[in-house]
């Protein structure tokens, strides 16, 4: 989704290099995520922040941080980057909205393209 | 623990034909189930979006079933195209409050060949 970039797109490293991912949004959504992809299992959640002062640790973030600058902007770092956090990294934004006639909300997510993060 | 389970794990059929596609879940409290189109390369894109009411939705070619007292849910695509070549994501939503936390499948991939 044009709305929601990522970058770097591709980003090779090595082993104990620090490491920052950076997710612009323009939908003006409030909820931001950083999930990781790997081959064989679905995304993961790393961080989610659901407004600017709203951080919180997904199912797997140990070896992470992040940082919400703004309501637009989410970035994801990787202090000392290990070979084993070589993945596909996607940002997330989504909206929280009640439909009318549903008693359930939704919270559809829209992805950015990815970064492809390779640590040897 | 909430899971998901998707098959086949991949696919291949003739441009022109159906195929459905399967997800199993076990997430509690359901809230909601939705399939994304994956491209390679890209991100993951909705298709459709179903709750605990709804049995069944259409988005184009794509028809995605839910049965919550099995919870089990298809994406059937019909007269396929070389451009539905891509991975599909069954993503199960369990909401409390404002919070939602998302399970994903592994997802199938499709590849349609002429």
């Amino acid at each position: 989704d044009a709305d929601v970039t990522q970058t770097p797109r591709n980003r090779i490293t090595k082993t104990g290099k620090r490491i920052m991912l950076e997710c612009s949004q323009t939908k003006g959504h409030d909820r931001m995520y950083w999930y990781r992809q790997d081959p064989g299992l679905g995304l993961r959640l790393i961080y989610y922040s659901f407004d600017v002062k709203d951080i919180n640790k997904g199912e797997i973030s140990d070896g992470y941080s992040v940082s919400r600058q703004a309501q637009a902007k989410f970035s994801l770092s990787l202090e000392s980057a290990i070979p084993n956090q070589t993945a596909l990294y996607f940002c997330a934004t989504s909206d929280f909205t009640w439909t009318s006639g549903s008693d359930h909300p939704t919270d559809t997510q829209y992805f950015g393209p990815g970064t492809r993060l390779t640590v040897l | 623990k909430n899971q998901v389970e998707q098959s086949p794990q991949s696919l291949i059929i003739l441009e022109g034909k159906n195929c459905t596609l399967q997800c199993n879940y076990t997430v509690s409290p359901f809230s909601n189930l939705r399939w994304y189109k994956q491209d390679t390369g890209r991100g993951p894109v909705s298709l459709t979006i179903m709750t605990f009411s709804e049995n069944t939705k259409s988005n184009g070619r794509y028809t995605a079933t839910l049965d919550a007292d099995t919870k089990q849910s298809s994406l059937h695509i019909t007269a396929s195209q070389l451009s539905d070549s891509a991975s599909y994501i069954c993503v199960v939503s369990a909401t409390t409050g404002t919070a939602s936390k998302l399970t994903f499948g592994t997802g199938t991939r499709l590849q349609v060949t002429l």
